[in-house]
């Protein structure tokens, strides 16, 4: 049964830089068909597609996180990582990662509260 | 890319029929048959329940359908029961570039 784990710093400051990793049980992140995906949602806020990495390596981005935001992949330790730059506040919120296709986002991990505060 | 807009909340009693609409635009919701539905319990990971407007993964109730008329999908949820009070999320595919637009989110309160 494919599970996805989210793990990484539950504080960062103003204008660093988070870092989270997804490990991923189950099945092999490198998936033909498949995209991998970051998910997130601020407190009291709807949930926000932040991008994806598809099985051929390509990446897509919201377009108004583009310029901050970096996901990959390490094959050799099936797992996913997100990197987004400068935070502010208004990055605070659990994120979540995901497989999913272009039909449907599953299955999800249980997510990670990231909280950025001086 | 603007979130599609579903209602704020949503109630009803047990035993009644409820639906959420989730409006995007032509670009997404209207263009491509690939909206999808989510049930969030807070706390925990999001559970799909409808995928391609109106298919229904295997283990989800047959209490919950979807549909989709232009720029508007729904889902409808029969028989409402105490376990369906969650927060639920329409989800579009939304091009190569953009790849997925969510909606706002709708809270179900069984009253």
């Amino acid at each position: 049964q494919l599970q996805l784990q989210e793990s990484g710093p539950g504080l960062v400051k103003p204008s660093e830089t988070l870092s989270l990793t997804c490990s991923v049980s189950g099945a092999s992140i490198s998936s033909i068909s498949y995209y991998w995906g970051w998910i997130r949602q601020p407190p009291g806020k709807g949930l926000e597609w932040i991008g994806s990495i598809y099985s051929n390596g390509s990446t897509y981005y919201k377009s108004s996180l583009k310029s901050r935001v970096t996901i990959s992949v390490d094959t050799s330790k099936n797992q996913l990582s997100l990197r987004l730059s400068s935070v502010t506040a208004a990055d605070t919120a659990i994120y979540y990662c995901a497989r999913h296709t272009m039909g449907a986002v599953a299955p999800w991990g249980q997510g990670t509260l990231v909280t950025v505060s001086s | 890319q603007s979130a599609l807009t579903q209602p704020a909340s949503v109630s009803g009693s047990p035993g009644q029929s409820i639906t959420i609409s989730c409006t995007g635009t032509n670009s997404d919701v209207g263009r491509y048959n690939l909206v999808s539905w989510y049930q969030h319990h807070p706390g925990k990971a999001p559970k799909f329940i409808i995928y391609e407007g109106s298919k229904r993964p295997s283990g989800v109730s047959n209490r919950f359908s979807g549909s989709k008329s232009g720029n508007t999908a729904s889902l409808t949820i029969s028989g409402l029961q105490a376990e369906d009070e969650a927060d639920y999320y329409c989800c579009s595919y939304a091009g190569s570039s953009t790849l997925y637009v969510f909606g706002t989110g709708t809270k179900v309160t069984v009253l």
